[in-house]
């Protein structure tokens, strides 16, 4: 079984802050999804990534995928409280179009 | 994106009751998708809903349990039989609108089981 795993599960950071999220698969795949959400709420969509080295970038924070390493990361620049949620990954295995979903991150934003 | 509405929103149920989900898509869809999220965790894929065909569901979840009705390409319904305290959860239809495509979700079932 496809195996998803995020680290760390908890982050606390000040404003202003820059750090990365990890997101580590077990499986071939090139598809790769980042997802924000808020307590309470459904899941909205941040990023899309289809290939190797494919990068997006959206206000601050930023996603990158390596397939060969079957890593990606979400890197959070001068982070702002707005920012605080939990962020989930997910790869949709190449053999079907089931997404697994990674553990989360739960980023909490400190003033 | 797609728009999904899904309700009830939240429920508050007794033990051994039942309780139907409804997903309403604004366009067709080829499939959608049955998810629970336990309180702060991760997401469980329930089952895959095909307009025509049975449900296929994934382990640890029976369709006795978690029945599913796909009557047409915009709407799909899930049952949760005869609750327990462990059904407590948040459940999520989702669709996929093409191969490469994120999942867009509904806004969830907060399901509380007493």
């Amino acid at each position: 079984e496809l195996k998803v795993e995020q680290n760390p599960l908890f982050l606390s950071m000040q404003e202003g802050k820059n750090y990365t999220i990890y997101c580590n698969y077990s499986t071939t795949s090139d598809r790769l999804y980042w997802y924000r959400q808020d307590p309470g709420k459904s899941l909205e969509s941040l990023f899309v990534l289809l290939s190797n080295g494919a990068v997006k970038q959206e206000g601050r924070l930023m996603a990158s995928l390596d397939t060969k390493a079957r890593l990606s990361t979400l890197h959070i620049t001068a982070a702002v409280h707005d920012l605080s949620a939990t962020y989930f990954c997910a790869v949709d295995e190449n053999t079907g179009n089931q997404f697994y979903f990674g553990t989360g991150t739960s980023l909490t934003v400190i003033p | 994106s797609a728009v999904i509405s899904q309700k009830p929103s939240r429920d508050i149920c007794q033990r051994g009751t039942s309780l139907t989900i409804q997903c309403q898509v604004d366009s067709q869809v080829t499939m959608m998708f049955w998810y629970r999220q336990q309180p702060g965790q991760s997401l469980t894929l329930i089952a895959t809903a095909n307009q025509g065909s049975e449900a296929t569901y994934e382990s640890g979840f029976v369709i006795d349990k978690f029945p599913i009705s796909r009557p047409n390409l915009t709407f799909s319904t899930l049952t949760v039989s005869n609750m327990s305290p462990e059904d407590s959860s948040i459940y999520l239809c989702s669709v996929q609108r093409g191969f490469g495509s994120p999942l867009h979700f509904g806004n969830g079932t907060r399901l509380t089981v007493t």
